[in-house]
């Protein structure tokens, strides 16, 4: 069975620019969280989204914008990048029902983000 | 806010030791506390859940502990190898999402 993928894997932009990242799930999974991870720090949460409504929001601006398909897959915005947005952009797929807190999450490879 | 936090960003240990891992936390009363490894330029891979009315839980050669009064969880790793060099990052589960902690490098020498 194939795991969460993301594409791109990696991706250059330069500050002031809009980026979409992408997310399929783990089939049958149809929760999909988005996570930031800054170098040196642990994944921070920015959206999850179940049945393709918004069910958690993380401390983002609103330049940070997500969407979730009718097959589960995801989208991440990001508008008017700033340097600050560079990181690694984690997707990952759960079954629960909503609330993450019962259930592990499966993480996608992430995309590597750079802002010049 | 909630603060995790982490033992030590690194730890080196010899190989076929016993590593341990303290991840410790204030300002919340998570129902669950779980443990992913973590690859360089890779996303975590879950390892452990363990629930608030759980002490201890094994899986092969990890054990977590979790303590809910010292607001606390231990990650062992027995019998280490090589091969478990990576970071481990513990992770409270909120209502709809995990907080994650900083992670600690663990290296073990051959």
């Amino acid at each position: 069975d194939a795991g969460v993928t993301q594409s791109p894997t990696h991706l250059i932009k330069t500050r002031g620019q809009h980026v979409t990242l992408r997310c399929s799930p783990i089939s049958g999974h149809k929760s999909v969280s988005w996570y930031q991870q800054v170098l040196g720090q642990g994944p921070q949460f920015i959206f999850q989204y179940y049945e393709k409504e918004e069910r958690g929001r993380g401390n983002f601006p609103d330049r940070f914008s997500a969407r979730q398909f009718p097959n589960y897959s995801s989208e991440l915005n990001v508008n008017a990048l700033l340097l600050g947005d560079s990181a690694l952009y984690l997707c990952a797929s759960s079954w629960g029902q909503g609330a993450l807190r019962s259930y592990e999450q499966y993480f996608g490879p992430g995309t590597r983000l750079t802002v010049t | 806010s909630q603060k995790i936090e982490q033992n030590s960003e690194a730890l080196n240990i010899q190989e076929g030791k016993t590593a341990t891992l303290t991840c410790n936390y204030t300002n919340y009363s998570p129902a669950y506390l779980q443990w992913y490894r973590q690859d360089p330029g890779r996303g975590p891979v879950f390892l452990l859940l363990i629930r608030e009315n759980e002490k201890e839980k094994r899986k092969e050669r990890l054990k977590v502990t979790f303590d809910t009064t010292l607001k606390q969880s231990l990650f062992h790793i027995t019998a280490s190898q090589p091969a478990d060099s990576a970071t481990y990052l513990c992770a409270l589960s909120g209502a709809n999402n995990l907080f994650f902690g900083t992670g600690t490098r663990l290296t073990v020498i051959p």
